[in-house]
């Protein structure tokens, strides 16, 4: 099967800080996506990526980067964290020409 | 921009019994994917059933049947002899062809009542 690992479950972090969300998919997906869930607005898009190195705005951009180095590995970064963007975030992957995403099981993010 | 719209944030089913969601979308394009997805309280994204636009035929997954009206823009899902496995969150989401990203609705809460 295959697999999309999000690093960590749960994180609390404090209100300034620099955080990083990895993302590692094991079967060679050429495109990965970064997700955030609210209750009530359902998945929005931050960012995604078509390949190594290439990276494309989604619908809420504003306080995040990205980095995807390597194929298998996409991370989201917070470059300072606000209370605002606590949240579920989801990584997702897909290879290319194939309409089927695999999900990772998602990071609850509590920024205090 | 392609919009995805649920339009019931919580229903509810007695065991066994059949409910539909609803879902409708806006695109300009002829050629593009609908799917539906659950979420269970363990937050992994499931994928329930999915429909090319090009295929008349409405796509069927065991308890789990669609209604896609083309013209109309519109997918709903119907689950038949609901479980109380089936208590989530659904997702409607829908991409266009191409190397797009999908977009979603933002979800309809299902519970499922013994």
């Amino acid at each position: 099967d295959v697999k999309v690992t999000q690093s960590s479950r749960y994180l609390v972090k404090r209100t300034g800080e620099k955080v990083f969300l990895e993302c590692v998919q094991d079967m060679d997906h050429e495109n990965m996506f970064w997700y955030r869930q609210d209750p009530g607005l359902g998945l929005r898009l931050i960012y995604f990526s078509y390949d190594v190195k290439m990276k494309e705005k989604g619908d809420i951009p504003e306080g995040y980067s990205v980095s995807r180095e390597k194929k298998e590995r996409f991370s989201l970064i917070l470059e300072s964290a606000s209370t605002n963007q606590t949240s579920m975030y989801l990584c997702a992957s897909r290879p290319r020409g194939h309409y089927g995403y695999t999900f990772g099981s998602g990071t609850r993010l509590t920024v205090v | 921009a392609q919009t995805v719209t649920q339009s019931q944030p919580e229903m509810s089913v007695q065991e066994a019994e059949t409910v539909t969601l609803s879902c409708t979308y806006d695109t300009s394009e002829n050629n593009y994917y609908l799917f539906w997805y659950k979420q269970p309280p363990s937050r992994q994204m499931i994928l329930v059933i999915r429909q090319e636009a090009y295929k008349q035929q409405n796509a069927t997954e065991n308890r789990f049947s669609v209604n896609f009206q083309k013209a109309a823009k519109s997918f709903s899902l119907k689950i038949s002899d609901s479980q109380l496995g089936d208590t989530a969150m659904y997702f409607c989401a829908f991409r266009n062809s191409g190397n797009t990203p999908l977009v979603f609705g933002k979800g309809t809460r299902l519970s499922v009542i013994a």
